[in-house]
């Protein structure tokens, strides 16, 4: 059964770099997109990027001039670092395994391991 | 548009049936997921590939896919069936998207 634990500074003030870690036990880490999600309190889900064991990152292009998601396969872990914080990154940040692939007509993707979740607060 | 659009929020009676609809125009090359979330928790993947559901996920489950909407189907939801649903797929240029949510209350 795959878990991701996932850790991190819960209390930021503003232009601090937000950083999460996340470990992933009881499975492998290749061939998935490791993934990182927010959602404001009270409101939805926002995906922020995403990681291959390879390396390659794919960004929410809203927030990718300050995203940088790393990926230490030595240790099963893959990281989220969010420069530049304002209040409006308040919220609940979750890791989660990602998969995509192709059938023959249609592409899916889903996320199906998810961490706990870590809240981060923005204040000065 | 990359957007996926939900209904805010539906009703079901306990036992009675339930549709959730998905629509987006990047439905029409990836099949949706769904998660299901409760109060405080994580989310939970419900149903993927459009038509799959995980294990351990009831076999009232159920997904279906059309042009650009996708739909879940709750048949004889239960009292733990309640929370927000939310879709997901990726857009057109490869990002991770996540519909509007639905809020489904049990009656």
């Amino acid at each position: 059964q795959v878990q991701l634990q996932q850790w991190g500074a819960g209390l930021l003030k503003p232009s601090e770099t937000l950083s999460l870690t996340c470990t992933v036990y009881g499975g492998s880490f290749g061939g998935y997109y490791w993934s990182w999600i927010r959602q404001p309190l009270g409101k939805g889900l926002e995906w922020i990027g995403e990681i291959n064991s390879g390396g390659s990152t794919n960004y929410n292009p809203s927030l990718k001039s300050r995203v940088t998601i790393s990926v230490d396969t030595s240790k099963n872990q893959f990281s989220l670092k969010l420069s530049s914080v304002t209040a409006a990154d308040t919220a609940v940040y979750f890791c989660a395994r990602g998969f995509s692939g192709r059938s023959i007509i249609f592409y899916y993707y889903y996320l199906d391991v998810w961490g706990k979740g870590t809240t981060v607060t923005v204040s000065s | 548009s990359s957007e996926l659009t939900q209904d805010p929020a539906v009703s079901v009676a306990l036992g009675q049936t339930v549709t959730i609809t998905c629509q987006g125009d990047s439905l029409r090359s990836y099949y949706a997921s769904w998660s299901q979330q409760q109060p405080g928790q994580a989310p939970v993947l419900v149903m993927y590939g459009a038509y799959n559901r995980p294990s351990g996920i009831p076999d009232r489950f159920s997904g279906s896919s059309s042009e650009n909407t996708a739909s879940l189907t709750i048949t004889g939801a239960q009292a733990e069936d309640e929370g927000d649903y939310y879709c997901n797929s990726r857009d057109s240029s490869g990002k991770g998207v996540f519909g509007t949510g639905t809020k489904v209350t049990v009656l």
